[in-house]
This record gives structure tokens, C-alpha cells and sequence, in this order.
């Protein structure tokens, strides 16, 4: 079993949907959770944080269910530009370290 | 503030030979991270230094790879010798020192494509 799970897609969605993406993860050590957002043939970029409490920045919500070790990513109102790969990410700390764990990832393609 | 940098972007060699991949930080980043995203499959952690030290090295995949940052800034990532599998595109990421304050968000460079014929 992946330590991230998502679906890989692809999300085919008209400008203007909401579209939601979800991704569970199997540590439950696990402490910190993000969304990363990843352009093709570039770096993935820290979109937001996770909390259990929701985070919502603009268009975008966050949500963390750990009692589900289920993570869930919003967007409203999709534009162009939110075409990318979306990329469930969590960490575990151990030794100082805080590797992450990325999932495969979730393409969404926003059609005009 | 110039982000992370790695070089060369792309890397084609043939099998058993040795190709050496360089990350710069972000400057003042103690934190830095390698990471790897085999074709097909996700993005995983290979090691992190802290400064001139190996924090964690459990993501290596075997001894042919070896990583190095010499005085705490720049890192190089050795590939000797290369196996077809070893194709993919190899991250680095760098974060500022994370003390008792928990995460830092870790900042990726361009990635180096390479391909082991």
C-alpha cells in the first residue's frame, strides 16, 4: 500500500467548476500535510498547508480529517492557470529529518 | 533572492558510466534535501544534510549513489556506475534550519533530467 494515495486523474473541468481532489495517507505518525502544486517539467511549489481545522487561501480550501488520515483540496471558480498537477504531500519527522512523502499526484486540465 | 539551482538541467549517459548532479540553496538554507521521480512512479526522498552532515540517508537506494556538501552550501549527488533504472529526474530542495520550530516549507530547484541509456 502507497504511503499517499491519490486519485492520478485526469480532472477535465470547465472554467468556472469546482473541483475537489482527495488523498488518504497510511502513517499516522504522519504530522504535517500540504499541497504542492507541480507544472509539467517543473518543480513542484508548496500551494498551502493542511490543517484539521481547514485553511483556506482565495479560491483554494484545505481540509485534514486525521482521525480518516483523509486530506482534501477545494478549488472554486478554476481558471487557465490552475492546470497542473496537484501533489498530496506529508511528513514524517524522524532523526531531525522532515522528508516528505509525495503522492503520484492528480492532473487537472481546465478547459475553456 | 535567488532560488535553488541545479545543474545540468538534463543528463544523457550511457550505462556504467558516472554522472555527477550539483545543487546549489537557497542561500543561508542549513536544510537540504535530494529527491527523485522515476518515471511512472512519485516523487521520493533519497537524503538530507544538515550543513556539512548526512541527517538522513534511508531513502538511498544503494551504494553507487553518494552524496556530498562539503562546507555546508552547495551539494553534489554521484551516480557511478549508472543502471538504466537510475533514469528520472533528481530534485534538490533547501529549507531554512529547523531547530525546535518544527517544519520548514522546503524550497525545490529545477531538477536535473537524467537518462541512463
Amino acid at each position: 500500500r502507497k504511503e499517499v494515495e491519490q486519485d492520478p486523474g485526469p480532472f477535465n473541468v470547465p472554467e468556472g467548476a469546482t473541483v475537489a481532489f482527495n488523498c488518504t495517507y497510511s502513517n499516522s505518525a504522519s504530522q504535517s500535510f500540504f499541497w504542492y502544486r507541480q507544472d509539467c517539467r517543473k518543480e513542484p511549489k508548496l500551494l498551502m498547508s493542511v490543517y484539521s481545522s481547514g485553511n483556506e487561501d482565495g479560491r483554494f480550501t484545505a481540509q485534514l480529517n486525521r482521525a480518516s488520515q483523509y486530506i482534501s483540496l477545494l478549488i472554486r471558480d478554476s481558471k487557465l492557470s490552475d492546470s497542473a498537477t496537484y501533489l498530496c504531500v506529508a511528513t514524517q519527522p524522524g532523526a531531525g529529518s522532515y522528508q516528505l512523502t509525495f503522492g503520484k499526484g492528480t492532473k487537472l486540465s481546465v478547459i475553456p | 533572492e535567488a532560488g535553488v539551482t541545479q545543474f545540468p538541467s538534463h543528463s544523457v549517459i550511457e550505462k556504467g558510466q558516472t554522472v555527477t548532479l550539483r545543487c546549489d540553496p537557497i542561500s543561508g538554507h542549513d536544510n537540504l534535501y535530494w529527491y527523485r521521480r522515476v518515471m511512472g512512479k512519485e516523487i521520493k526522498f533519497l537524503l538530507h544534510f544538515v550543513k556539512e552532515s548526512k541527517q538522513d540517508e534511508s531513502g538511498m537506494p544503494n551504494n553507487r549513489f553518494l552524496a556530498e556538501r562539503t562546507g555546508g552550501t552547495y551539494s553534489t549527488l554521484k551516480v557511478q556506475p549508472a543502471e538504466l533504472e537510475d533514469s528520472g529526474v533528481y530534485f534538490c530542495a533547501s529549507s531554512q534550519f529547523t531547530g525546535t520550530s518544527g517544519y520548514n516549507e522546503q524550497f525545490f530547484g529545477p531538477g536535473t533530467r537524467l537518462t541512463v541509456l
